[in-house]
């Protein structure tokens, strides 16, 4: 079976309810923020992404957050589906670098 | 469009040996990736092609080789394969300038024996 997913963070939510996943980053000098999602057997999906200039930014049933007085980024979900449950990851963009530094990600888990 | 493709899904190597990751994406990007993804280690890069023409050693590279082989295509070579690269690999692209997303393909599960 898929390995992903194993001795990661769960976060455990009722369906209809809001999830909030959170992020630390490690680079002061990174500029550009991503969500993904990750679903079982399959490759990260893009969700959403911000900017450092900005401190929010909302899509379909998604919204993101970023502090970076404490280097803190979150991604909420609101009404929480079951196609929901996946492993989300944030990753960051250090300025003026083509490379892209991964979380380990967390586990969404949707109950019924 | 298909997005980034990668083949194989599946493979399992025996110790000492070769095979070729292929990677082909038709989103006319211009950068090109290879990671691996290890249990509670999240996505690492192995290499990286920032345009056609160039490569780049990312975080782990040591035991593999890649080519660019056009704007659309970047393979990932393992000359000799051993246990520490049984791993799912994960090739992405994107729009070179910076502030882009990577889209990924669906990965391949190699396991060596």
């Amino acid at each position: 079976g898929e390995s992903v997913g194993l001795h990661l963070p769960t976060l455990s939510v009722q369906e209809g309810d809001n999830s909030i996943i959170n992020c630390a980053y490690s680079n002061s000098a990174s500029d550009y923020f991503i969500w993904y999602k990750q679903e079982s057997g399959k490759g990260p999906q893009f969700i959403i992404d911000i900017r450092s200039n900005m401190d929010k930014r909302q899509g379909q049933r998604v919204t993101v957050l970023l502090n970076k007085t404490v280097k803190h980024l979150s991604l909420q979900i609101a009404a929480t589906q079951p196609g929901d449950s996946a492993v989300y990851f944030c990753a960051e963009n250090n300025r003026g670098y083509q490379k892209v530094t991964f979380g380990t990600g967390t586990k969404l888990q949707v109950i019924p | 469009n298909a997005g980034v493709t990668q083949t194989p899904k599946f493979q399992v190597l025996k110790t000492g040996q070769s095979m070729t990751l292929q990677c082909a994406q038709d989103m006319n990007h211009n950068s090109m990736y290879w990671y691996r993804q290890d249990p509670g280690m999240g996505l690492r890069l192995i290499y990286y092609s920032a345009s056609e023409g160039t490569t780049d050693k990312g975080e782990v590279p040591n035991g593999y080789n890649v080519s660019r082989l056009n704007k659309r295509e970047f393979s990932l070579r393992l000359e000799s394969a051993a246990p520490s690269q049984t791993s799912v690999y994960f090739c992405a692209s994107k729009l070179r300038d910076r502030n882009q997303p990577q889209h990924f393909g669906d990965g391949t599960r190699l396991s060596i024996l």
